[in-house]
């Protein structure tokens, strides 16, 4: 199975600066066939589904404000949110879906 | 606008089994793959099975192979897993999820439902 490991588990950052969680795969999860990295990342807050951010490692989902990005390719990949809102308070997972077992990462928790 | 409602979830004994079911709406349920994704009570998510369009591809958690079988009916706009001797570790919220590629294979979850849970305890 891909093993996915996020750092850090935990993350504090002030309103309005940048936060940055990252993402590491036990194998490449770049397709070389298309050029596409089999990565996502969704956000889960309290008490609700997960939301999905960012497909294909680097694409925003519709809706998805731009202060969120994805970058990476082939096994280490980022989830950078630019200027941190008080909404953004979330758990975010990567998810790799280049194989099954689809496997997530452990999740990182951000706080204010 | 999609609409996945999950159902079926309670209280169960070791060993016993449960139907789930996933009722779609708002999309063109027949050409997308779907999948059942838990979560323990604050844990992080875990992928448990999907399958294609058509039924033609099918995979499993490890943890659940041999004990749960996810189905679906096209007609009714429904996804199912049965769930088989159920032991304490599959206690979870289970959430159905939309897959967002059309017929062409699996890739990231675009919606989810509010998931439905699942209790296994005597």
């Amino acid at each position: 199975d891909i093993v996915m490991t996020q750092s850090p588990d935990s993350l504090a950052v002030s309103l309005g600066e940048r936060a940055t969680i990252n993402c590491k795969s036990s194998q490449s999860v770049l397709y070389s066939s298309n050029n596409k990295n089999y990565l996502g990342w969704y956000q889960q807050k309290p008490g609700q589904p997960p939301k999905l951010l960012i497909f294909w490692a680097s694409t925003r989902q519709s809706g998805v404000p731009d202060r969120f990005s994805g970058s990476g390719s082939g096994t280490d990949f980022t989830l950078t949110i630019s200027s941190l809102q008080a909404e953004d308070v979330a758990v975010y997972y990567c998810q790799q879906y280049y194989r099954t077992p689809y496997t997530f990462g452990q999740g990182t928790k951000l706080e204010i | 606008e999609v609409q996945l409602v999950e159902s079926g979830g309670g209280l169960v004994q070791p060993g016993r089994s449960l139907r789930l079911s996933c009722a779609a709406s708002g999309f063109t349920f027949g050409d997308y793959a779907m999948h059942w994704v838990r979560q323990a009570p604050g844990k992080g998510l875990e992928w448990v099975s999907g399958i294609n369009w058509n039924s033609g591809s099918i995979g499993y958690a490890d943890s659940v192979k041999g004990r749960f079988t996810i189905s679906r009916d096209n007609a009714k706009n429904s996804l199912y897993l049965q769930m088989n001797s159920l032991r304490a570790e599959d206690t979870a919220l289970y959430y159905c999820a939309k897959d967002s590629l059309t017929r062409s294979g699996w890739s990231d979850f675009d919606y989810w439902g509010q998931g439905t849970l699942v209790t296994v305890s005597s």
